[in-house]
């Protein structure tokens, strides 16, 4: 298996900001998926981008994907307080492989 | 609506203890899953399970056991806990297909180990 890097570790804008947030990995995938954890709790499943997309769209998120990069975007427009949470990335491969997931970034929100 | 369900939300826990986490979904999933979050560390890969009475190891399975006997339920075991066990597991389960599709997570189970 193999985890995406979640790049910054850490980040704090102001209600009404977009936010993006950027992950890394390191080999040939299928789909990437974006998850969000709000504290102490378990993970929420975001959005799913396919290897042959480019770039998907769900409320006000939208994710961007490029495989030559290996790399993949988060963008959360007009940030709300609500959104404070941590974010994960997975790569993810053929059926039988288990996701994992690196430590996220954190995002802080301020009203 | 979709539902992962972990026993226990906190446990403390003396070490040398036995400590059962039960996990049951209600999605007839065939893949159900253990992880194990530590700050700094993110979330790591105990064990997981491909169906009923299957399972495979992840990247920490030292120290662990793992019980499916039917497919709703999936339990993680600590033989014998000891302080360095004292983390948040989290239980997810998904759907089979040809690619890695999307977990669904409980709300995980704070262990503490004295």
């Amino acid at each position: 298996s193999q985890q995406g890097e979640e790049d910054p570790q850490a980040l704090s804008i102001q209600e009404g900001e977009n936010a993006t947030m950027n992950c890394s990995y390191k080999t040939s995938i299928n789909n990437l998926q974006w998850y969000r954890q709000n504290s102490g709790r378990g993970l929420v499943h975001l959005i799913l981008i396919r290897s042959n997309e480019r770039e998907k769209h769900s409320g006000r998120l939208r994710v961007t994907l490029d495989t030559s990069k290996k790399s993949s975007s988060l963008l959360i427009t007009a940030s709300r307080a609500a959104d404070t949470a941590s974010y994960f990335c997975a790569p993810g491969g053929t059926g039988r492989r288990a996701l994992t997931f690196g430590s996220g970034t954190r995002l802080q929100v301020q009203p | 609506d979709v539902k992962v369900t972990q026993s226990s939300r906190y446990l403390v826990k003396r070490t040398g203890e036995k400590v059962f986490l039960e996990c049951v979904q209600d999605m007839d999933h065939e893949n159900m899953f253990w992880y194990r979050q530590d700050p700094g560390l993110g979330l790591r890969l105990i064990y997981f399970s491909y169906d009923v009475k299957m399972k495979e190891k992840g990247d920490i399975p030292e120290g662990y056991s793992v019980s499916r006997e039917k497919k709703e339920r999936f339990s993680l075991i600590l033989e014998s806990a000891s302080t360095n066990q004292t983390s948040m597991y989290l239980c997810a389960s998904r759907l089979s297909t040809g690619e890695t599709g999307e977990l669904f997570f409980g709300e995980g189970s704070r262990l503490t180990v004295l």
